[in-house]
């Protein structure tokens, strides 16, 4: 079965870095991939979606990218800020298509 | 961005009673609703799809007769918890999407259900 995993469950950052987030699958290849971002004790919120022909992908400070040979996304969010503080999910199509799985997460931190 | 709402929030229940929580898309038609749970510190995980008019899907190792899914109409679906046991108190949250696979899905708050 289909494996999501983002590697980092924590990562801290200093207010202005550019913060990077990855998200590795396995045993699949997906028609696209989502990026979600969930605040504690709320659901998560849609961010950004790519699809397998798409190289990267922009929204405003974020930047996703989509490596179909290496089975990998990165997230970047640039000129981070406290207010970027979250915990950040990857998301896949199930194999049959007809749902999204998601990835542990991880949760940034940005300290001013 | 569409809503998707539900309710209650939060919600206390006593061991072996039944709880149900409902899940709205408010400003477009769901052909599609899924209910997910999610532990402390844990990814969401997938419990069952639903399309309107028919019978959920439920995942491997959910119950279906404990995790009762109506979806009746294009706006609404509920999740009742049957007999619920401490072990069920979770947060449960639905999605819905409008058209078909790949397009964006909508997620509610969430429900926080605690059993005791």
């Amino acid at each position: 079965s289909q494996k999501i995993e983002q590697n980092s469950e924590a990562l801290n950052i200093q207010e202005g870095k550019t913060a990077t987030l990855t998200c590795n699958y396995t045993n699949y290849s997906p028609a696209y991939l989502q990026w979600y971002r969930q605040d504690p004790g709320r659901g998560p919120v849609f961010l950004l979606l790519i699809r397998e022909n798409e190289k990267e992908k922009r929204k405003e400070r974020l930047k996703v990218t989509f490596d179909t040979t290496l089975k990998q996304s990165l997230f970047h969010i640039t000129a981070s800020q406290p207010a970027d503080s979250a915990t950040y999910l990857c998301a896949l199509p199930n194999q049959a298509g007809t749902a999204l799985i998601f990835g542990k997460g991880t949760t940034l931190s940005v300290s001013s | 961005g569409a809503v998707v709402s539900q309710h209650p929030s939060r919600v206390i229940c006593k061991s072996g009673t039944s709880v149900k929580i409902e899940c709205r898309s408010l400003d477009f038609q769901a052909t599609t609703m899924f209910w997910y749970r999610q532990f402390p510190k844990q990814s969401l995980m997938l419990m069952a799809t639903s399309n309107e008019g028919s019978k959920a899907t439920y995942e491997q190792g959910v119950e279906k007769d404990k995790f009762l899914i109506n979806h009746a109409s294009l706006t609404l679906s509920t999740l009742t918890v049957t007999s619920a046991h401490p072990e069920d108190s979770s947060f449960y949250i639905c999605s819905a999407r409008e058209g078909g696979p790949g397009d964006t899905i909508y997620f509610g708050e969430g429900s926080w259900l605690t059993v005791v």
